[in-house]
């Protein structure tokens, strides 16, 4: 069915440490996986993707980890800024019949950084 | 180059009335994702259309919702005789084309229900 959790609800750090955030897909079929943060009131934000056939891939402060045996996707963002409190979202690409496409969101992690 | 344009922000209703949620996608893009949102969850899907069809409308509540993009001007979102159990936040997203494209959301419509 259906699925894309993630195991942490809620998240605090401080400010300049590293935080990690963890999702669990249930699709073995899922090709392509995104992170989104929103911030209060605001629309998702594009952050990184992954694709299926890569297992780590690195861009500004973040990066993100796949492990396609376990099911299991994660961000990691270093030296955490209260600018990066919001809430995460990982997303799943999810093939349809006829071709089409849909993402299947988690619920969220809300990450809170303290100064 | 614009991101993707959704109007209006905020949109109240009296239960019974119809709600037209409007969304510009980014330029040259040609598919429109329509999501909804509750509070404290995820986006869910609703339906992927493409200039002049849908293409997938399994998220569709089967009764009273509906949506289009046509030739011309925004895709819509439209809701006929609203329910309080539709107050939530409506996300559009776009994308250049299928396959792995990443899609950019707007800033979304919230529609409250009285």
């Amino acid at each position: 069915g259906e699925s894309v959790g993630l195991h942490l609800p809620t998240l605090s750090v401080q400010e300049g440490d590293n935080s990690i955030i963890n999702c669990a897909y249930s699709n073995s079929a899922s090709d392509y996986f995104i992170w989104y943060k929103q911030e209060s009131g605001k629309g998702p934000q594009f952050i990184i993707d992954i694709r299926s056939n890569m297992d780590k891939r690195q861009g500004q402060r973040v990066t993100v980890l796949l492990n396609k045996t376990v099911k299991h996707l994660s961000l990691q963002i270093a030296a955490t800024q209260p600018g990066d409190s919001a809430v995460y979202f990982c997303a799943e690409n999810l093939p349809q019949r006829g071709g089409s496409e849909k993402l299947v969101f988690g619920k969220g992690t809300k990450l809170t950084v303290n100064p | 180059n614009a991101g993707v344009m959704q109007n209006p922000r905020h949109l109240v209703r009296r239960r019974g009335q119809e709600a037209r949620l409007r969304c510009s996608p980014m330029k040259g893009h040609s598919h429109v994702y329509w999501y909804r949102q509750l509070p404290e969850e995820g986006l869910k899907f609703m339906v992927y259309l493409q200039k002049e069809n849908i293409i997938d409308e399994s998220g569709m509540p089967k009764e009273r919702f509906s949506a289009e993009f046509p030739k011309e001007g925004p895709s819509i979102l439209r809701i006929q005789q609203v329910v309080r159990g539709d107050s939530a936040a409506y996300f559009c997203a776009s994308s250049p084309r299928t396959d792995q494209e990443t899609q950019y959301f707007g800033p979304g419509t919230r529609l409250l229900v009285l």
